[in-house]
């Protein structure tokens, strides 16, 4: 079945450490994004991407940062630089405009809880 | 900045339909209207879009304003099932990203 895929389920991290979010996708969409969700509140732009190899900042960038090597992968790393990392990290693809007639829809994975002890 | 507007939380009783309405007062011509709703601890799903025309689909009804400035997705009877947060979304086809407002928390009372 296609869908997308965020590993792991739940994620504690020390604080000062890197941890990196795992997303995968096999719609062969173009477009992956990444949200964070903090409790009681709407979902919040990280990073997208529209292709391989190229990544644009969202409304929150500052302490993430994405590599998309490859169509079916969209890691998001949570560096030490990210004050408050505790939340619900939502990754998401579509497709392009132009690519199969459903491409108005974004297509979310079941989320990682991060948790910074 | 808030692309659309939409109140916190609504109410309704089981099998009685609900409007949950959305602001969009900024909308651009080519931005398309998707609604998502979110259950607790998991992705949001896709409920339904549309452009300028009403639009109806199995889940639910959207209703467009013909200035486009406001939309109201309509769910024709509730259910325990539609207790979720319901987002309204702007498409922004130029830059492919979605602006998530703040939804609306739906409690359906049995």
């Amino acid at each position: 079945d296609g869908g997308i895929t965020q590993s792991p389920k739940y994620l504690f991290r020390k604080e000062g450490q890197n941890v990196t979010l795992s997303c995968e996708q096999n719609l062969n969409h173009d477009a992956m994004y990444w949200y964070r969700q903090d409790p009681g509140q709407g979902l919040r732009l990280i990073y997208y991407s529209q292709i391989v190899n190229d990544f644009q900042k969202g409304d929150i960038a500052e302490g993430y940062s994405v590599s998309r090597e490859k169509k079916e992968s969209f890691p998001l790393t949570v560096t030490s630089a990210q004050k408050n990392p505790t939340a619900f990290y939502l990754c998401a693809s579509s497709a392009v405009p132009g690519q199969a007639s459903s491409y108005n829809e974004q297509f979310f994975g079941p989320g990682t809880r991060l948790t910074v002890l | 900045d808030a692309k659309t507007t939409q109140p916190n939380s609504m109410e309704s009783n089981e099998e009685e339909p609900v409007h949950l309405p959305c602001n969009h007062s900024t909308i651009s011509g080519t931005d398309y209207i998707h609604w998502y709703r979110q259950l607790p601890s998991q992705g949001p799903e896709y409920v339904i879009h549309g452009l300028t025309s009403n639009v109806n689909n199995r889940m639910a009804s959207l209703a467009i304003a013909e200035d486009r400035k406001s939309s109201t997705l309509i769910l024709h009877r509730a259910t325990l099932r539609d207790a979720a947060v319901y987002y309204c979304i702007l498409r922004d086809l130029s830059g492919n990203q979605f602006y998530f407002g703040t939804g609306t928390s739906l409690t359906v009372i049995p």
